[in-house]
C-alpha cells in the first residue's frame, strides 16, 4: 500500500522555468492538498481539492496552479518559478475534508 | 487570518525527562489535530481532539483539549530517543474559513 506518492523528490530550477509536481494517492480519499514547508514557518496550505472536480485556494496560492486530474491525482504547477518558491512541498490526502491528513514524502525544490 | 501559536519553538531534554508542547488559538476551534515529523521525513497524523476538555492517551503521549476549545497540549512522559522530531498542532475552525492551519511546531531533541 503506497499511500501518497509524490514525484519528483528533488528538483532544481532556474528563475522563470516552469514545472509540475505530481501527486497520487491510492487510499480512495476524496480530498487532496498541497502544502509548502519553510524553516520556522510550519506548513502552509497552497491549494486544496475537497473532492474530484473542485479546487480552492489556501493560504499562499500566488504563483501556483493546480489540477485535480481524477480522484487519485492532484498536480501542482509553477508557471514561472521564483527564488521565493524554494521550499519543501508536501502533497496530502484525507477521507474527510481537513481531517486526518496523510502526507507524501515531499519534494525539495530549489529555484536559483 | 486565523492562527495557532505553538510554544516552545525548541526543547532539548535528557532521555527519561518529560516534555510538553502547547498550542493556543484566539478563537474557538472546531477541532485540533497533532502531527509528528521526524527529521528529514514527512508529517504523520497522531490524533484529533474534538470535544471540550477531551483527554486522549497513546502510550506515553497525553493530548488535551481545553475547556474553551482554544488551547491544547501534548505531553510526553519519560522521553526516548525515538521521540525526536517536530510536533505540530493544526487547528480547524468552522464557518467560511474551513482550512486546517498548522502551528510552527516544536522541535524536540533528546540526549541519550
Amino acid at each position: 500500500n503506497a499511500g501518497v506518492t509524490q514525484t519528483p523528490k528533488f528538483q532544481v530550477l532556474k528563475t522563470g522555468q516552469s514545472m509540475t509536481l505530481q501527486c497520487a494517492q491510492d487510499m480512495n480519499h476524496n480530498s487532496m492538498y498541497w502544502y509548502r514547508q519553510d524553516p520556522g514557518m510550519g506548513l502552509r496550505l497552497i491549494y486544496y481539492s475537497a473532492s474530484e472536480g473542485t479546487t480552492d485556494k489556501g493560504e499562499v496560492p500566488n504563483g501556483y496552479n493546480v489540477s485535480r486530474l481524477n480522484k487519485r491525482e492532484f498536480s501542482l504547477r509553477l508557471e514561472s518559478a521564483a527564488p521565493s518558491q524554494t521550499s519543501v512541498y508536501f502533497c496530502a490526502s484525507s477521507s474527510t475534508l481537513m481531517e486526518k491528513l496523510f502526507f507524501g514524502s515531499g519534494t525539495q525544490l530549489s529555484v536559483l | 487570518g486565523q492562527q495557532v501559536m505553538q510554544i516552545p519553538q525548541y526543547q532539548h531534554v535528557q532521555e527519561g525527562e518529560d516534555f510538553t508542547t502547547y498550542c493556543n488559538s484566539s478563537t474557538t476551534l472546531s477541532n485540533i489535530q497533532w502531527y509528528k515529523q521526524r527529521p528529514g521525513g514527512h508529517p504523520v497524523f497522531l490524533i484529533q481532539l474534538v470535544k471540550s476538555g477531551e483527554v486522549k492517551k497513546q502510550k506515553r503521549l497525553t493530548f488535551q483539549f481545553g475547556e474553551a476549545k482554544k488551547n491544547s497540549s501534548l505531553h510526553i512522559t519519560a522521553t526516548q530517543t525515538t521521540d525526536v522530531g517536530t510536533y505540530f498542532c493544526a487547528g480547524l475552525w468552522g464557518g467560511s474559513n474551513y482550512k486546517l492551519t498548522f502551528g510552527k511546531g516544536t522541535l524536540l531533541t533528546v540526549n541519550p
